[in-house]
């Protein structure tokens, strides 16, 4: 069956190390997401990609980065990761038809000490 | 950045009891969706709303999209506790598949 998931499930790490978190969907989905949810904001966007190559800053992309080198992954990269950065990290996929909605990984949660 | 307002934040309801929660956007959307998260879970997609008053049902759910394309609702007839987590609305404004969530209604029901 296809799936979406995400790895590690849980990270501790420390101020200023690099971080990167694993999405991986076996849909084939061309659009991939990246969220954070943390308790009174609910799910905020923070990269995006329409396909092979695309990537697009969403409204908290500040302190992150993405690539996308095949369909399959779209790995989020937090470059020195800050204690504001703990929280839970989601990352999502869905076809070029809107009518299915977003599938959405396990989730990732993240601690930076 | 823009979040789509969602009330209430919170309901707690005895089950068999009916729960509504309410999405508004200060803009004309193309569509909406409708989300379910259970405790320590994933958000799931429900339901995606395109036209102007539509209502969709799914048992004892109800969506609707107001006339203006602007605000939406969910209904929960006779609440069961399969139906604990939080709802989220997710917009769509026009830019293919990116959406922007609501900051959700987290559901409880006790016995």
């Amino acid at each position: 069956d296809a799936e979406i998931t995400q790895s590690p499930r849980h990270k501790i790490t420390e101020t200023g190390r690099q971080v990167t978190l694993a999405c991986h969907q076996t849909w084939n989905h061309n659009n991939m997401f990246w969220y954070r949810q943390d308790l009174g904001h609910g799910l905020r966007l923070i990269h995006y990609s329409y396909g092979v190559h695309d990537t697009n800053k969403g409204e908290v992309s500040d302190g992150y980065s993405v690539s996308r080198s095949n369909t399959e992954d779209l790995p989020l990269t937090l470059e020195s990761a800050a204690s504001s950065q703990t929280s839970v990290y989601f990352c999502a996929s869905s076809p070029d038809t809107d009518r299915e909605g977003q599938f959405f990984g396990p989730g990732t949660r993240l601690t930076v000490l | 950045g823009q979040q789509v307002m969602q009330i209430p934040q919170y309901q707690h309801v005895q089950e068999g009891e009916d729960f509504t929660t309410y999405c508004n956007s200060s803009t004309t959307l193309s569509n909406i969706q409708w989300y379910k998260q259970r405790p320590g879970g994933h958000p799931v997609f429900l339901i995606q709303l395109v036209k102007s008053g539509e209502v969709k049902k799914q048992k004892r759910l109800t969506f609707q999209f107001g006339e203006a394309k602007k605000n939406s609702s969910l209904h929960i007839t006779a609440t069961q506790t399969t139906d604990v987590g939080t709802y989220f609305c997710a917009e769509n404004t026009g830019t293919a598949s990116k959406l922007t969530f609501g900051t959700g209604t987290r559901l409880q029901v006790t016995l």
